[in-house]
């Protein structure tokens, strides 16, 4: 099945630790981008990826690092959390990158 | 600032009835999309409209572009309590995507 997996799914945290957030698509697709959703705030662009190697920012992406080493993983890594960064993410992937996205389940991140 | 803006922020209708959504954006596009997203869950495409397309049907979805606008819409004819959900725009330019806001709709039965 076609799909784009994320994990985990929910997460709680302190302030500090680091974590990652994986990102697997399985359809080849050459473009791959995280998004976070917060109420009232829409969804947002964090980091998206063209191709292997190939990183750009979004237009949030301060406190966040992304790397795409192989094509059918782009995982988001938080160095130093902070409460700021607790919202509901989304990883997307998309054969060229200008047309329709494939997106993952979410993952519900907490920072206290 | 976000490129794309819908409006309404909320919409409730009763089944059978017809909802309009409408979105505006601010640069020149390649394409545009509208995704629907169940609370809390993925976004899920919907249908794309390119650039040089003025209206796109699939199923009970109809969705126009006005480039002189900046703007589009899409029409769900014959609403069902299932399509109870959040609607966005969005656009990609040079892999910069773009979402808007989203309406969220509400189908009564």
């Amino acid at each position: 099945e076609a799909q784009v997996t994320q994990n985990p799914r929910y997460l709680i945290t302190v302030t500090g630790k680091k974590l990652t957030v994986t990102c697997s698509q399985n359809m080849n697709h050459e473009y791959m981008s995280w998004y976070r959703q917060d109420p009232g705030l829409g969804l947002r662009q964090i980091y998206y990826s063209m191709n292997v190697e190939v990183t750009d920012k979004g237009d949030v992406p301060e406190g966040y690092k992304v790397s795409r080493k192989e094509k059918r993983n782009f995982p988001l890594i938080l160095e130093s959390p902070s409460p700021n960064q607790t919202s509901l993410y989304f990883c997307a992937s998309s054969p060229a990158g200008i047309g329709e996205q494939y997106f993952g389940p979410g993952t519900r991140l907490t920072v206290t | 600032s976000q490129q794309g803006e819908e409006d309404p922020q909320a919409l409730s209708i009763q089944e059978g009835e017809n909802a309009t959504m409408n979105c505006s954006y601010k640069t020149s596009i390649n394409n545009l999309q509208w995704y629907r997203q169940n609370s809390g869950r993925g976004l899920v495409h919907l249908i794309l409209i390119r650039s040089n397309e003025r209206e796109k049907h699939s199923g009970r979805l109809r969705v126009t572009l006005d480039t002189s606008k900046k703007s589009s819409s899409l029409l769900i004819t014959a609403s069902r309590a299932a399509d109870t959900a959040s609607y966005f725009c969005a656009t990609v330019v040079a892999g910069k995507s773009t979402f808007g806001d989203g309406t969220t709709l509400t189908v009564k039965p």
